[in-house]
């Protein structure tokens, strides 16, 4: 069971807003940031936020994120059918030198 | 242009060994910290291992600990992964991905395509 908490599926009808969750759990892995990646079907994963709120260059601003400690959440706005991927976070320990991804979050624009 | 290529995966049975390749262009692979992260057939995806930089530092999830070992050849700008004593547990499409970044901030901004391991009797 990953130490990073995402729901299963989310799903929201296109023009929407919808948000996507990943919440630490009670351990202390992962005090760094969060980064946020989308993995098209049958695509690699891709960057889309990193340093918990920070888009690298082409990612377009209907994408944004959060962090407050204990949870982050990506949003992404403006939804369109080509958004339909899967939504991993991911943080890195290095005072483990280890690293977590959350369980992966399925999104459906109806 | 950054750019991982994987190769390496195939069907291999219980037991047997494999040796993963991810050769980097567009940037030299000892000025990052390098990861293998596998993803099982319609799961998410898992970290393996990682490298640091300065080559000095690696680390295992525990369930391949003593079983796998990441490397890299730097003449080569290439990284490894040697899996040992394979599980059909092991059975995923394994991406290389490069960190930026500092370790509190970073990320993994470039990902491989992914090559297939199948561990199959």
């Amino acid at each position: 069971q990953s130490v990073l908490t995402q729901p299963p599926s989310v799903s929201a009808a296109p023009g929407q807003k919808v948000t996507i969750s990943c919440s630490r759990g009670s351990s202390n892995f992962g005090q760094n940031s969060v980064s946020w990646y989308q993995q098209l079907p049958g695509t690699t994963p891709k960057l889309l936020i990193y340093d918990d709120d920070k888009r690298p260059s082409g990612i377009p601003d209907r994408f944004s994120a959060s962090s407050s400690g204990t949870s982050a959440t990506l949003g992404i706005a403006g939804l369109q059918t080509a958004d339909e991927a899967d939504y991993y976070c991911g943080t890195w320990d290095s005072s483990l030198s280890a690293a977590v991804f959350g369980g992966g979050t399925k999104l459906t624009v109806l | 242009q950054v750019q991982l290529v994987e190769s390496g995966g195939g069907v291999v049975q219980p037991g047997r060994s494999l040796r993963l390749s991810c050769a980097a262009s567009g940037f030299t692979l000892s000025r990052h910290g390098m990861h293998w992260v596998r993803q099982a057939p319609g799961k998410g995806l898992e970290w393996v291992t990682y490298m640091s930089s300065d080559g000095i530092t690696q680390n295992y999830i525990d369930s391949v600990k003593g079983r796998f070992t990441i490397s890299r050849d730097s003449s080569r700008n290439t990284l490894f992964l040697q899996m040992n004593s394979l599980r059909a547990e092991d059975t995923a499409v394994y991406f290389c991905a490069r960190f930026s970044g500092s370790d509190r901030s970073g990320s993994w901004d470039s990902w491989g395509q992914g090559t297939l391991v199948t561990v199959s009797a």
